[in-house]
């Protein structure tokens, strides 16, 4: 099953404008990871973010975590048509269990030029 | 190019057939993972190794798949008496993660997957 959800399914923006989109997770995480995926790159790992950190930036993309709702947000500023791809928040239990990531169904986000 | 790399990068079948597809990881990360991906939905994982050991199967690895990392360094993924349902992107990741560390603090990367589409 699906640990993360991510809102919403689908955003649609012009280029230059800022997209927000939300994750939410259910159980208690080590770390909270944004991947994009697009069909000319495959999957791609953004940004990751330790529990205990609430804010991270790399380049245009800013991060928060809030433990205490179980929810991150991914912002993008100034969208560019090449940020058009799906895009995932990735978790691990912290509780044990698989090493592997689940992911959320992701948010498709077209740039529009 | 010295990405993770998988072969074939799309596979047709007809139901009740064997395939198998490899993965090549990046060469220095001793974690390689597999998922599956269907239309519409984020990876779901598979399987884990650390080197060549198999450490950790979801409920989703049925019976009819079989993992194998014999030298740990590339990857089969095996798929016997193939369903419709099995019909996804499988995608395989790898990592370099140090014994003891604190799990998931290091960054997948993933490959470009193999299309698998069972008539």
């Amino acid at each position: 099953s699906q640990q993360g959800e991510e809102d919403p399914q689908a955003l649609s923006i012009q280029e230059g404008e800022n997209a927000t989109m939300n994750c939410s997770y259910k159980t208690s995480i080590n770390n909270l990871q944004w991947y994009r995926q697009n069909s000319g790159r495959g999957l791609v790992h953004l940004i990751l973010i330790r529990s205990n950190e609430r804010e991270k930036h790399s380049g245009r993309l800013r991060v928060t975590l809030d433990t205490s709702k179980k929810s991150s947000s991914l912002l993008i500023t100034a969208s560019r048509a090449a940020d058009t791809a799906s895009y995932f928040c990735a978790t691990i239990y912290s509780g044990g269990g698989a090493d592997g990531l689940t992911f959320g169904k992701g948010t498709h986000l077209i740039i529009q030029p | 190019d010295t990405g993770v790399s998988q072969n074939p990068r799309h596979k047709i079948t007809k139901r009740g057939q064997n395939v198998t597809f490899r993965c090549d990881p990046i060469s220095e990360h001793n974690r390689l993972y597999w998922y599956r991906q269907t239309l519409g939905q984020g990876p779901e994982f598979l399987t884990y190794f650390q080197n060549e050991a198999q450490l950790e199967k979801s409920r989703l690895l049925s019976d009819r798949f079989s993992a194998e990392r014999p030298k740990g360094s590339f990857s089969t993924l095996e798929i016997q008496r193939t369903e419709q349902g099995d019909s996804a992107m499988y995608l395989c990741a790898s990592s370099w993660g140090l014994a003891g560390r604190v799990r998931g603090q290091e960054t997948q990367y993933f490959g470009p997957g193999t299309r698998l589409l069972v008539l």
